[in-house]
């Protein structure tokens, strides 16, 4: 599992607040990155970052920032959350198995926007 | 615009028989292909990459084909089996194959369903 682990795991919030999310790796991987899954959309990527204070948006990063002051925690913060960010948030990382590339998933953190 | 797409939100196949799980792409810049399965309440799982550079990949009972003039993959497992009963995930990446880079591009997904 890369150990991967993702806190907290269920989060309930109010339009307004501001929310972080933590993805924390204990193999010193170098590459991580934050998705969103939505029914209909399957994963879409938010940010990602290629080391500590090495950060760039994905393909849905508004709303959000990400920052990652060392390398075994990159941290996801909705500014201000809307109802359009209730969502099921993935943190990854990118690692070789089985002598094939990809990217390992976090276990999720379900977030609730009311 | 969608740049992976799985057509078959859903497919029914029974125990045993073959599973093939159809992904198209329309950025010709895509070069590594992965297929990932997610149960519910988990995160996606890992089953099987393809460089552009070849044309099938297998690992145990899973093999994935690519087909770069028609922009098509397919993911085959045979047998199915119960556990594989999931949601499968196509996604792709340019300039991936050597790790990193610059995230993954997901289809919407096709729940597999095993029958008895």
């Amino acid at each position: 599992d890369a150990g991967i682990t993702q806190s907290p795991r269920h989060k309930v919030t109010e339009t307004g607040t501001p929310v972080t999310l933590r993805c924390h790796q204990t193999e010193n991987h170098r590459y991580m990155y934050w998705y969103r899954q939505d029914p209909g959309h399957g994963l879409r990527l938010i940010h990602y970052s290629y080391g500590v204070k090495d950060t760039d948006k994905g393909e849905v990063s508004d709303g959000y920032s990400v920052s990652r002051s060392k390398t075994e925690d990159f941290l996801l913060t909705l500014e201000s959350a809307t109802s359009s960010q209730t969502s099921v948030y993935f943190c990854a990382i990118s690692a070789a198995a089985r002598g094939q590339e990809t990217q390992y998933f976090g276990p999720g953190t379900r977030l609730l926007v009311l | 615009d969608q740049q992976v797409k799985q057509n078959s939100p859903s497919l029914s196949v029974q125990e045993g028989r073959i599973s093939i799980l159809n992904c198209d792409y329309t950025n010709s810049m895509f070069d590594y292909f992965l297929w990932y399965k997610k149960y519910p309440a988990e995160g996606p799982t890992f089953l099987i990459s393809i460089s552009s550079i070849k044309d099938k990949n297998e690992d145990g009972r899973f093999t994935v084909f690519l087909n770069k003039s028609a922009k098509h993959l397919s993911l085959h497992i045979v047998p199915s089996q119960p556990g594989d009963s999931a949601v499968y995930f196509c996604a792709a990446s340019a300039g991936y194959s050597g790790g990193g880079a610059d995230g993954l591009t997901f289809g919407k997904g096709t729940h597999l369903i095993i029958q008895p």
